[in-house]
């Protein structure tokens, strides 16, 4: 099965720094990649998403970038803000029993420092 | 639209009990998945339903199951409850997993086992 690979598990930044976030995915034939942000006592909300076709996707200050050759994907964040302190999921989208099914990197702890 | 509704948010169950959780999709969507969440593991896949059928299933024991209405909600059952069955337990909703529609999820049930 997919097994989806998530760098590093925590991360300080000086707010205004930019912050990356690394993932490795194993399926070749993985053809999607959301990104997830989780604030604390809420459950994951999709922030940006990319599929294979396309290489890099920007919304304002959020950029994911996706190199299939070396099957791995990154989530960019400019100009951090504090509110951007939360947990970060990548994700890969395989098939599994002939149906898609979405697997989940271990999360990376953001703290933006004001 | 509502967002996906889990409930409760919050149960406490001793060793050996059995639970249900509850968890209604946004309006329209027909594929539920559920995920386990803890600190060491991240999200782990458990089951997706879909149009009352179980499509996928996670690397889970028998003693967690699931099931699906004709209205789409859906409820998980965990029988013969164990420490380490202490989790957050998240549900997502969406279109159809099959087709590019991302993963929309709740605010989870916190489970804890005494």
């Amino acid at each position: 099965g997919e097994n989806v690979e998530q760098h590093p598990s925590t991360l300080s930044v000086q707010e205004g720094d930019s912050a990356v976030i690394k993932c490795t995915y194993s399926d070749s034939a993985s053809n999607y990649f959301p990104w997830y942000k989780q604030e604390l006592g809420k459950g994951p909300q999709l922030i940006i998403d990319i599929r294979s076709n396309v290489g890099e996707k920007k919304d304002q200050r959020i950029a994911v970038t996706l190199n299939k050759t070396a099957k791995h994907f990154s989530l960019h964040i400019t100009e951090t803000q504090p509110e951007d302190s939360a947990v970060y999921f990548c994700a890969a989208r395989s098939l599994s029993g002939g149906y898609q099914k979405v697997t989940f990197g271990t999360g990376t702890k953001l703290q933006v420092i004001p | 639209k509502a967002g996906v509704t889990q409930t409760p948010r919050y149960l406490i169950k001793t060793r050996g009990q059995q639970v249900t959780l509850s968890c209604s999709p946004i309006s329209g969507h027909r594929s539920v998945s559920w995920y386990q969440q803890t600190p060491g593991q991240g999200l782990q896949f458990l089951f997706e339903y879909f149009s009352e059928t179980q499509r996928n299933k996670g690397n889970f024991p028998g003693r967690f199951s699931g099931r699906q209405f004709s209205n789409s909600r859906s409820e998980m059952n965990v029988s013969t409850l164990e420490l380490g069955d202490s989790a957050l337990y998240l549900c997502a909703s969406s279109l159809d997993q099959g087709r590019d529609s991302p993963l929309h999820f709740g605010n989870g049930t916190r489970l804890t086992v005494t």
